[in-house]
């Protein structure tokens, strides 16, 4: 079975302009989250959407959002970049909406300059 | 202070050594506890659920003590394939969130 795949693989921006970040899921997994890492520390919970709808929100700015289609693909979206934006952004799914076990795609990495 | 926390090494040890990780947990509400396993430049890979009643697969042993919020991870007889980046995570809570640690480097050499 195919695992948690993510596109694009890397991207490179300037500052102020707009990025969308594509997702799907494990078959099966009705659940998309979305993480930020920068080097150094652990991820950091964005969003968790679950059958469609935003189920969690993490301490992000407006700038960010998210949506899950039918199928169950993800797409995250991050207006105005700023250089602090640079990351590697992870999308993980899961069965459900409760404490499952996530399990990550290899991510993108976003570099702003 | 931090939610998850863990010593972030790095531990450089010996082929055939026992490691042990430690981490402690801020929130008494978290429901579920995990191992990740994250390799340079790659995305964390889960290594183990941790359960209550402690669990062990291979050279891995978790063990959980809720009353003291305390997660800890014992290698047995390290491998070179087991150097990365361990991370201590938590969850259950409202809107699926997990909460990383910032991981513990572990280096194997020869």
């Amino acid at each position: 079975d195919a695992g948690v795949t993510q596109s694009p693989t890397h991207l490179i921006k300037t500052r102020g302009q707009q990025v969308t970040l594509r997702c799907s899921p494990i078959s099966g997994h009705k659940s998309v989250s979305w993480y930020q890492q920068v080097l150094g520390q652990g991820p950091q919970f964005i969003f968790q959407y679950y059958e469609k709808e935003e189920r969690g929100r993490g301490n992000f700015p407006d700038r960010f959002s998210a949506r899950q289609f039918p199928n169950y693909s993800s797409e995250l979206n991050v207006n105005a970049l700023l250089l602090g934006d640079s990351a590697l952004y992870l999308c993980a799914s899961s069965l459900g909406q409760g404490p499952w076990e996530q399990y990550f795609g290899p991510g993108t990495r976003l570099t702003v300059t | 202070r931090k939610e998850v926390e863990q010593d972030p090494g790095p531990f450089n040890v010996p082929e055939g050594a026992t490691v042990a990780f430690n981490c402690t947990y801020s929130n008494s509400a978290s429901q579920s506890f995990f191992w990740y396993r994250q390799d340079c430049r790659k995305e964390p890979k889960l290594l183990m659920s941790v359960y209550s009643s402690g669990n062990e697969d291979g050279r891995f042993t978790a063990q959980l003590n809720r009353a003291s919020q305390y997660i800890s991870l014992l290698i047995r007889d390290s491998k070179l394939s087991d150097s990365a980046t361990y991370l201590c995570v938590v969850g259950g809570f409202e809107g699926g969130k997990l909460i990383f640690g910032q991981g513990t480097e572990l280096s194997v050499k020869p």
